[in-house]
């Protein structure tokens, strides 16, 4: 139990255009949701938490408008990297949490590999 | 963002052998927790560390809460090829929105 899926697994844009990403937990509610960015041969960064049904809260740093994050299912988020230019490539990984689950534990999706030329 | 301080960096080890990895942080974390990851993939939870001072085993992966909260480390034992990967340290404050901190990551090379 408790596998979280990504979509796509990687894509490649042009600048300019934008890139929607999705995370899903197949088989848990996921009342929280947390984007992360990973850079080559760097950590995981926390880009933003969203919460079902409300705005999501931004990493300081982290543009909102060109990062949107939609969270209107308990098992669906998604991330839109809007008007992507070069150095928004990167890997970009979800995770989810259930208040199910004891611990608050996250379970990490597989990552999206997102280049754009 | 804060990162935590993962060292060492990477490391070259000989099958068999035993590693340890620590991790330190100038702040105070409720949770620790460890994770691995190969490349192209999210992270994999290996161990949770919720008490200072406990010591929790997953195999032949040991890792403990250090006492003072700010720290933490990690023992692979008799390593083995598939040990290849890079690990991370990850911290967690109660009520902090549930976001994890993560370490700078040590990059595990088994030599054969």
């Amino acid at each position: 139990g408790a596998v979280v899926s990504q979509h796509p697994s990687r894509v490649i844009c042009k600048s300019g255009t934008s890139v929607k990403i999705e995370c899903r937990s197949l088989d848990f509610q996921a009342t929280t949701m947390f984007w992360y960015r990973q850079f080559p041969k760097q950590s995981l960064m926390l880009m933003a938490t969203s919460n079902e049904g409300s705005k999501a809260t931004y990493e300081q740093g982290v543009e909102k408008d060109k990062f949107l994050i939609n969270h209107a299912s308990l098992t669906l988020s998604t991330l839109t990297v809007t008007s992507a230019h070069p150095e928004d490539s990167s890997f970009y990984i979800c995770s989810a949490r259930s208040g199910a689950f004891s611990y608050n534990e996250q379970f990490f999706g597989p990552g999206t590999r997102l280049t754009v030329l | 963002g804060q990162q935590l301080n993962q060292s060492p960096q990477s490391m070259f080890i000989q099958e068999g052998e035993d590693v340890s990895m620590n991790c330190t942080s100038s702040s105070i974390f409720n949770t620790w927790l460890w994770y691995k990851q190969e490349p192209g993939e999210g992270p994999v939870l290996l161990i949770a560390l919720y008490k200072a001072g406990e010591l929790t085993s997953n195999g032949r992966l040991t890792a403990q809460f250090g006492i003072t909260r700010k720290d933490s480390f990690l023992n692979i034992s008799a390593s083995i090829p598939s040990d290849v990967g890079i690990y991370f340290c990850a911290g967690q404050i109660t009520g902090g929105g549930n976001k994890l901190t993560f370490g700078t990551g040590t990059q595990l090379k088994v030599e054969l």
